[in-house]
């Protein structure tokens, strides 16, 4: 089975902080995602990857950078966290393949306060 | 502006009843997947529908697609409680330059005993 492992279920962070959330797949699965989920809005794309060092933006990448420095690995970083970046963050892969469905981390809940 | 739209976005059904969950989407795209959701969990792949007038089933649970349309539903046949959770359809969509995942804001179902 395809495993997302996402570094923190849970994390608390203050305005100005710079805040790391990390993601691992074990399924050398070629592209990489990042996520934003909120009520009413649905999934919201900031960031993916199709390969190491490579990124393309999503739809809300403002305030937001990400990195992958190895194939298993897509970190996601906020510079400096503001309130409004409150939410559920969901980090997924997939196959190479445009064809193949995505697999889903167990999601970071941040909240900046 | 891509856009994926479900209805409805609650729903609230007796066991033992039928219903279908509606997604629609904006962009000429044949390749259409549906999630599943539980509360407080990541998203878990149902569906993965490749081609027109592809269907495919999964216990009480049935898929279908037609992109001439841009429609693709989701029926449910003699709900249980164990489907309460939220649903979402995604599409692949060539946009920018490159291929993206967009997904619909959801649909909440909640099966009463």
């Amino acid at each position: 089975d395809v495993k997302v492992t996402q570094s923190s279920r849970y994390l608390v962070k203050r305005t100005g902080e710079k805040v790391f959330l990390e993601c691992v797949q074990d399924m050398d699965h070629e592209n990489m995602f990042w996520y934003r989920q909120d009520p009413g809005l649905g999934l919201r794309l900031i960031y993916f990857s199709y390969d190491v060092k490579m990124k393309e933006k999503g739809d809300i990448p403002e305030g937001y950078s990400v990195s992958r420095e190895k194939k298993e690995r897509f970190s996601l970083i906020l510079e400096s966290a503001s309130t409004n970046q409150t939410s559920m963050y969901l980090c997924a892969s997939s196959l190479e393949t445009v064809s193949y469905e995505q697999y889903f981390g167990p999601g970071t809940r941040l909240t900046v306060t | 502006e891509l856009k994926v739209e479900q209805n409805p976005l609650f729903l609230s059904m007796q066991e033992g009843k039928n219903y279908t969950i509606y997604c629609n989407y904006s962009t000429t795209s044949d390749r259409l997947y549906w999630y599943r959701q539980d509360p407080g969990k990541s998203l878990e792949s149902l569906f993965v529908l490749l081609s027109n007038g592809a269907v495919k089933q999964e216990g009480r649970l049935m898929a279908s697609l037609d992109t001439k349309a841009r429609l693709s539903t989701l029926h449910i046949t003699a709900a249980v409680h164990d489907l309460s959770a939220t649903y979402f359809c995604a599409v692949l969509a060539f946009t920018s330059g490159t291929y993206k995942y967009i997904f619909g804001t959801g649909t909440r179902l909640k099966v009463l005993a």
